[in-house]
């Protein structure tokens, strides 16, 4: 199994709802990331984690909060987001090991209204 | 951390070798070469990763000189298909914070 599942697929949301972004991969890979893509733009890292460490873009502002259940689990979630916010958000998953061979998932589309 | 640079599009016909370079003048000693290909709405999809000299698999090579200051993508006999995002990314997910960035990309056009 390669695949790295995302859900949902699309999300809109208002700037008070409260929602979480899921993400799953099933390859043994022990490094998860979240990366957030505009449109015709490279997709940013936000956070990281590998064996289960949080490693933080500090550019990222509080309203996006991560978590990690397990080595195949990794959650996003949202709070008071801006509309500014709406973006295509990525989960990669990679062998913690070296290099940077990431397999992405499809993404969430989310909208804030 | 590595930053890269690419062309930001070319175009090409069908059935040519399509070449695309990036640049890293900085790279680290530690850093692997990796490009992936994005199609609208998709994530990235992994393509090829190198550390130096020549790497090939069944979709593409990757050309790295001795400095490892560039790299080089190259796609054999284009076809439609593969017109997409193509971005180099230089880096180890085990440096840095794992904060990886993405160049630019380059955007692809195969015309028939």
């Amino acid at each position: 199994d390669t695949e790295v599942t995302q859900t949902p697929k699309h999300l809109v949301m208002g700037m008070t709802n409260k929602k979480s972004l899921k993400c799953e991969q099933h390859m043994g890979h022990r490094a998860m990331y979240w990366y957030k893509q505009k449109a015709k733009k490279p997709p940013e890292l936000m956070f990281v984690y590998s064996y289960e460490k949080l490693s933080i873009n500090e550019s990222v502002p509080s309203r996006f909060s991560p978590e990690c259940p397990n080595s195949s689990l990794l959650n996003l979630h949202l709070h008071a987001l801006q509309p500014e916010d709406s973006a295509l958000y990525l989960c990669a998953s990679s062998l913690a090991g070296t290099g940077t061979e990431q397999y992405f998932g499809p993404g969430t589309r989310l909208t804030v209204t | 951390l590595a930053k890269t640079t690419q062309p930001i599009s070319m175009d090409s016909y069908e059935g040519q070798e399509v070449n695309i370079t990036c640049s890293h003048n900085n790279i680290a000693t530690n850093d692997y070469i990796t490009w992936y290909q994005q199609f609208p709405s998709q994530g990235p999809r992994f393509i090829i990763q190198g550390y130096k000299t020549k790497v090939t698999n069944e979709v593409a090579s990757l050309f790295i000189p001795a400095d490892r200051k560039s790299s080089t993508l190259s796609l054999p006999r284009v076809s439609l298909s593969d017109t997409a995002v193509y971005y180099c990314l230089v880096g180890d997910v085990n440096n840095a914070g794992n904060m990886l960035t993405f160049g630019g990309g380059t955007r692809l056009m195969v015309k028939p």
